[in-house]
């Protein structure tokens, strides 16, 4: 089955400094992966995607996520953090056996201190 | 502009009400899903549809049920409410095939008292 793990359930940064979330997967295909950003009291929001056409990835907000297959790691990073990037963030990887669901990771909240 | 509602956004009812949550989508979308989030936790799949005519159950168990009479339309069912159904509820509808994004409506957060 595939499955993701997120390492950290809360991560603090400054703002204007970089932003490291880690998510690694567990899939014995080629997995499709993404992250989405929940802010509160609203539903999720696609930031990237991961279908193996580029190992590197660019979404919203600046946002950007590198798949590595050696580390089986798809890590979300942004150079420099706002304020208003804080958030629930969450990786997901597409379930072969449910219609393609999301199966999700527990979430990591990211706090931007001034 | 194309998008994915639901309603209502947030719901307080008391033990053994029956309740429908609503959710619809313009993206002519075959795919829809609905996920249970507790806070601060993952979310969970509870059921999913192919298509009108077609539901299946996810890998959280739930007692609720889902119908697909119309390809915009996949209404979720609460026949006896309980404290325990107390949570988030979220739908998504995405495209066929795989690697396709899945798009999120708002959410209902269902408070049972």
């Amino acid at each position: 089955a595939q499955s993701v793990t997120q390492l950290g359930s809360h991560v603090s940064v400054s703002e204007g400094a970089l932003v490291l979330l880690r998510c690694n997967y567990s899939s014995s295909v080629p997995p499709y992966l993404f992250w989405y950003v929940q802010y509160p009291n609203q539903g999720l929001q696609l930031l990237l995607k991961y279908t193996s056409a580029a190992t590197l990835v660019k979404g919203i907000n600046g946002f950007e996520a590198e798949f590595k297959k050696s580390e089986t790691s798809f890590h979300l990073t942004k150079p420099s953090a706002h304020m208003s990037d804080a958030a629930e963030y969450f990786c997901a990887v597409s379930a072969l056996n449910s219609g393609y669901a999301l199966n999700f990771g527990k979430g990591t909240s990211l706090l931007v201190t001034p | 502009e194309a998008d994915i509602y639901q309603t209502p956004r947030y719901l307080v009812i008391g033990t053994g009400k029956k309740i429908t949550l609503e959710c619809s989508q313009t993206m002519g979308h075959d795919k829809m899903y609905w996920y249970q989030q507790d806070p601060g936790m993952e979310l969970h799949l509870i059921h999913y549809s192919y298509g009108v005519n077609s539901t299946e159950k996810g890998d959280l168990s739930s007692e609720s049920t889902v119908s697909r009479i119309r390809t915009e339309h996949f209404p979720l069912t609460l026949e006896s409410a309980r404290p325990s159904h107390t949570s988030q509820y979220l739908c998504a509808s995405s495209r066929e095939g795989a690697g396709n994004e899945q798009y999120f409506g708002p959410g209902t957060r269902l408070t049972v008292t």
